[in-house]
């Protein structure tokens, strides 16, 4: 249980174009989903928390104009990256919290290879 | 923003070893504390955790030692496989907003040799 989608798993995109990444909670409902970005050989680093029906919340520094996030529905969470540029390549982490049992456990996804050329 | 502090950078282990990798925190409201293993071009996947109250929790090789006092916990993975070559983040969760937050330490580079 508690898997979680990514779509796409990779993807390239021109300088300027945007680019919607979609997340998933495959076998569960998610009321609240988190967005991590990661460079090579470094951290995930958190962008903003999803909420289903409500504007996400983005960690400071984070251009809210920039990565749009909607969570639409109990399942699906969608980051767009907005006129992406070269320095927006990097690897999107999503995640889709689970509650049991009084516990708050993250599951995450497989994540997406963004290049932007 | 709160910090976990993880070393080693990297890590290269015998088969049959242990694995022993050490994260620091400073933040005393985290009250939550996973370990993740990620394999290239994937995303981590929660391999075991502790509460605050417990000082240790082993599930089959892994096993988390934590210590309060010090604001120190570490991972050790006994008999170390090939298979565990994967990079290792400690991370700490705060309950903030209705929910937890997680902030991840650097990551440890294992290399598991024959």
């Amino acid at each position: 249980g508690a898997v979680v989608s990514q779509h796409p798993s990779w993807v390239i995109c021109k300088s300027g174009t945007s680019v919607k990444i979609e997340c998933r909670s495959l076998d569960f409902q998610a009321t609240t989903m988190f967005w991590y970005r990661q460079f090579p050989k470094q951290s995930l680093m958190l962008m903003a928390t999803s909420n289903e029906g409500s504007k996400a919340t983005y960690e400071q520094g984070v251009e809210k104009d920039k990565f749009l996030i909607n969570h639409a529905s109990l399942t699906l969470s969608t980051l767009t990256v907005t006129s992406a540029h070269p320095e927006d390549s990097s690897f999107y982490i999503c995640s889709a919290r689970v509650v049991a049992g009084g516990r708050h456990e993250q599951y995450f996804g497989p994540g997406t290879r963004l290049t932007v050329t | 923003q709160q910090q976990v502090k993880q070393s080693p950078q990297s890590l290269i282990v015998q088969k049959g070893g242990i694995s022993i990798i050490n994260c620091a925190y400073e933040n005393t409201a985290f009250d939550y504390f996973p370990w993740y293993q990620q394999f290239p071009g994937k995303g981590p996947a929660l391999l075991i955790a502790i509460r605050p109250d417990v000082s240790e929790k082993k599930e089959g090789r892994f096993t988390i030692s934590f210590n309060k006092s010090a604001k120190q916990f570490s991972l050790h993975i006994m008999d170390s496989q090939p298979g565990d070559s994967a990079t290792y983040f400690c991370a700490a969760s705060i309950f903030i907003g209705g929910g937890n937050k997680l902030t991840f330490g650097t990551g440890t580079q294992l290399k598991v040799e024959l």
